[in-house]
Order: C-alpha cells, then structure tokens, then sequence
C-alpha cells in the first residue's frame, strides 16, 4: 500500500506552546489529505479536509483558528496546535486519499503523532 | 452521521471465525475496513464498492450490501496477529470517512 509518514511522532510541550505536525505521501501524490483526532479507546474523529492550493474544511465544532492547516504542495500537509492546552492532548492521524483500481478512493494513514500538553 | 459497528468487542480462539457488521443510515459509496493495533494508527485492510465486494487480506473478507446499507467483514480461522481495533469507514460519495466505534478483537492462543 501506499505510504504516510508523520513527524513527529511525539511531542511534549508546556500550556500555551504551538506545536506542528507534518504529514507527507512518500510514494504517491495527494490532492487530499485528512486530519483526524482519536482519544484513547475511542474512534477516529475527522477535524478537516486538507486541500491542496486551498483552504482546508473544518468539521463542526472543529476550531479553524486553533487548529491551522496548511497544504503547501502535493505531498506536504501540516497540522499545527496554535497554544495548545492540556485538553488538546490526543493522539493525531493524518491520511492521504489515493487513488486505486477502478476508481476507488482509499486512504492511508499516516503513524500518528501523540501529543501531550502539560 | 457515524456508522454502527457491532459486536463491541469479540474475543476467539486461534482457529475460530467471526463476524464484525457495519450499518449506516445513509446511502453509502463505499466501506472501507481498517485494522488498529494498540498505539499505532489503522492499517487499511480492504474497501468495497458500492455494487461489489472486494476480498483481501490473509483470510479476512468482507462484504457490501448496499441496499441495506450494510457491510460485514469476516475473520476466517483467526490466527493471533487478527488482534486489535476493527474499524469501518463509511463514504457517502463525498470522499470523507465517518468511521464506527470500533470492534476490538482479542484472538487468544
């Protein structure tokens, strides 16, 4: 399968920090790529659509302005926590929609990067 | 809207077989599975199209009945690396995944 990589894959900060996440397609370019937060024991809950050249699409209750995405290039998305608090703390997975045989659609995730404000 | 996945969670013996079910109150594209070890992010098994059934993956299969908006994946004789957090994506052609719960699989020697 395709290839997501994350970086990184731990971060630590303290309150009021920001802090980036990259997510790249090594093998594949994406005009899509899609950010997801997952509490422990708990399901993948989409934030935004990260599109390529475009404003990303925040999900409801998702705030843009804290939660800043980039998508510089086709293989590039980032996701930064602008002053992170402990309530932010949460496991983030990226994924890249590629395209697949006969026009599906599949996505693959990124390793995950596990944030810990403190 | 999220899908429904049931059972919770399943617990089996290497060798035994299981079904994990996935329905959705909205029209579907397309399911896709993943599979979620502990602390690690899903490794995408399969997806099925709308009209179709895809099957691949060491003996997990799955189907896709669209006019009950359903799917089903099956684990056949389940060996111990089948563990972990089964999850279906569901896309109502708009490309975005709302994924289930979650089933957690406990495969025991």
């Amino acid at each position: 399968g395709a290839v997501v990589s994350q970086h990184p894959s731990w971060v630590i900060c303290k309150s009021g920090t920001s802090v980036k996440i990259e997510c790249r397609s090594l093998d594949f370019q994406a005009t899509t790529m899609f950010w997801y937060r997952q509490f422990p024991k708990q399901s993948l809950m989409l934030m935004a659509t990260s599109n390529e050249g475009s404003k990303a699409t925040y999900e409801q209750g998702v705030e843009k302005d804290k939660f800043l995405i980039n998508h510089a290039s086709l293989t590039l998305s980032t996701l930064t926590v602008t002053s992170a608090h402990p309530e932010d703390s949460s496991f983030y997975i990226c994924s890249a929609r590629s395209l697949g045989t006969g026009g599906s659609q599949t996505q693959y995730f990124g390793p995950g990067t596990r944030l810990l404000v403190l | 809207q999220q899908p429904v996945q049931s059972p919770q969670a399943v617990i089996l013996r290497e060798g035994e077989d299981a079904v994990i079910n996935c329905s959705s109150s909205k029209a579907l594209y397309s399911v896709h599975w993943y599979r979620q070890k502990h602390g690690e992010a899903p490794v995408f098994l399969m997806i099925l199209l709308k009209g179709g059934e895809q099957k691949g993956h060491e003996k997990i299969s799955a189907s896709f009945n669209e006019k009950k908006q359903q799917s089903s994946l099956y684990l056949t004789a389940s060996q111990l690396s089948y563990s972990g957090t089964y999850f279906c994506g569901t896309d109502s052609d708009d490309y975005k995944l709302s994924f289930g719960a979650g089933t957690t699989v406990t495969v025991r020697a």
